[in-house]
């Protein structure tokens, strides 16, 4: 059974450094295809692909965030941690980790965190 | 940045069939995925590579490719459809995820 969870601050300033971890079971991020992503839904809006690492260590990020985002994994806790700079209230938004299965060159996401709500204001 | 385009809202009346599109110049060199997403729960998966459905989910939702265009089609509509349906894929290389912009199904 995969189950994955977020963790991290529910309110951060602007201007700050937003640290979430992913801590996941049920998958192992040493297998062949198997990668963990990030996804956030601002209130009311679309979801947004943030970032992505597979178990091979290749790192994916969104072109128009990429400058703003670190992604990292700690296979032996079973962790992925993602970092993302110069906070602003645009930032607000729902923060899913997902587990990702590599088909051919991209993946797509079979099992979703219950989200973690961060709200960016001062 | 590469886009997929979906209707804001789709409406559809119990028992009939709702048909979302999505579309994007890549698609017919990469996989589409379906995602349904209720009132504060996360995402679903509800197809998988075009036209694939992960166990568990009803035999009424089915996926197609045609082109730069993919489409979900939900048969014998049910209220418990009522949703927010999102398509994803990837850029031509597979190197970005984009997700599409959602479409909100409502059953009449």
């Amino acid at each position: 059974q995969i189950t994955l969870k977020e963790s991290g601050p529910t309110l951060v300033k602007p201007t700050q450094t937003l640290t979430l971890t992913c801590t996941f079971s049920g998958f192992s991020l040493s297998t062949s295809g198997v990668g963990v992503g990030w996804i956030r839904q601002p209130p009311g809006k679309a979801l947004e692909w943030l970032a992505l690492i597979y178990w091979n260590d290749d790192k994916r990020y969104s072109p128009s965030l990429k400058s703003r985002l670190t992604i990292t994994k700690d296979t032996s806790k079973n962790q992925v941690v993602l970092t993302m700079t110069n906070m602003d209230p645009v930032d607000t938004a729902t923060y899913y980790c997902a587990h990702g299965v590599l088909v051919v060159v991209a993946a797509h996401f079979d099992y979703w965190g219950q989200g973690t709500l961060v709200t960016v204001s001062s | 940045s590469y886009e997929l385009t979906q209707p804001p809202s789709v409406s559809v009346s119990p028992g009939q069939t709702a048909r979302i599109t999505c579309s994007g110049d890549a698609l017919p060199k990469q996989y589409a995925y379906w995602y349904q997403q209720k009132p504060g729960q996360a995402p679903v998966l509800v197809i998988y590579k075009d036209s694939e459905r992960p166990s568990g989910i009803p035999e009424r939702f089915s996926g197609s490719s045609s082109g730069t265009t993919v489409t979900l089609t939900i048969s014998g509509v049910q209220a418990e459809d009522e949703a927010d349906y999102y398509c994803q894929s990837a850029d031509s290389s597979g190197t970005s995820v984009v997700f599409g912009g959602g479409t909100k199904l409502t059953v009449l």
